[in-house]
């Protein structure tokens, strides 16, 4: 079975700060996904990341993959407060199934 | 404008009363998908469709229901056998392979 980890599950950091939330998974594969929640919303896609070393980067977020350490992270630079969401890695199992992984609940403080 | 519709909005159950949560696309993807999402959770995957009359069970497809009639349609019916249901369903589409694109979601509470 394709387990999916995040961490951290909860991050508050300062604006300006930096921070990687990372996104561990379990068995072979060469797609991973990063999408954005709003409370109450649904789901945003950021990234698609499909093969090992891809690097993507879109404002103040930046992700990459690892496929060998079946690793990605997702860098924040110089964090502000509209980046507030909960973020999930989704990892591909099959080319239909998708494994989330639990999330990661940013919040940006002044 | 291309998208996928969910309806309704907010939904209230009675206990053991099925419910049917409707969701269209118009972006003319093969793959239908209905996730359901619980507080501090990830997302779980209920049942998928690849194409037209075909679907299979997710991780948590117990007490759900679905069909797929036409492309564009992938209703999911959540039936009294499901003692849980309280949740966020959220439904998804795309290529084989491809992105999913999410719906706005239905909330679905049991009275």
């Amino acid at each position: 079975e394709l387990k999916v980890e995040q961490n951290p599950l909860f991050l508050s950091m300062q604006e300006g700060k930096n921070y990687t939330i990372y996104c561990n998974y379990s068995t072979t594969s060469d797609r991973l996904y990063w999408y954005r929640q709003d409370p109450g919303k649904s789901l945003e896609s950021l990234f698609v990341l499909l093969s090992n070393g891809a690097v993507k980067q879109e404002g103040r977020l930046m992700a990459s993959l690892d496929t060998k350490a079946r690793l990605s992270t997702l860098h924040i630079t110089a964090a502000v407060h509209d980046l507030s969401a909960t973020y999930f890695c989704a990892v591909d199992n099959s080319g239909y199934a998708l494994n989330f992984g639990k999330g990661t609940s940013l919040l940006v403080t002044p | 404008d291309g998208g996928i519709t969910q309806s309704p909005k907010y939904l209230f159950r009675k206990e053991g009363q099925n419910v049917t949560l409707s969701c269209e696309q118009n972006l003319n993807h093969d793959a239908m998908y209905w996730y359901r999402q619980d507080p501090g959770q990830g997302l779980r995957l209920i049942y998928y469709s690849q194409i037209v009359n075909d679907f299979q069970k997710g991780d948590i497809a117990e007490g759900y229901s679905v069909s797929r009639e036409k492309k564009e349609s992938f209703p999911l019916t959540v039936t009294s056998a499901q003692k849980n249901p309280t949740a966020f369903y959220l439904c998804a589409s795309s290529m084989f392979g491809d992105n999913r694109f999410f719906g706005p979601g239905t909330r679905l509470t049991v009275l």
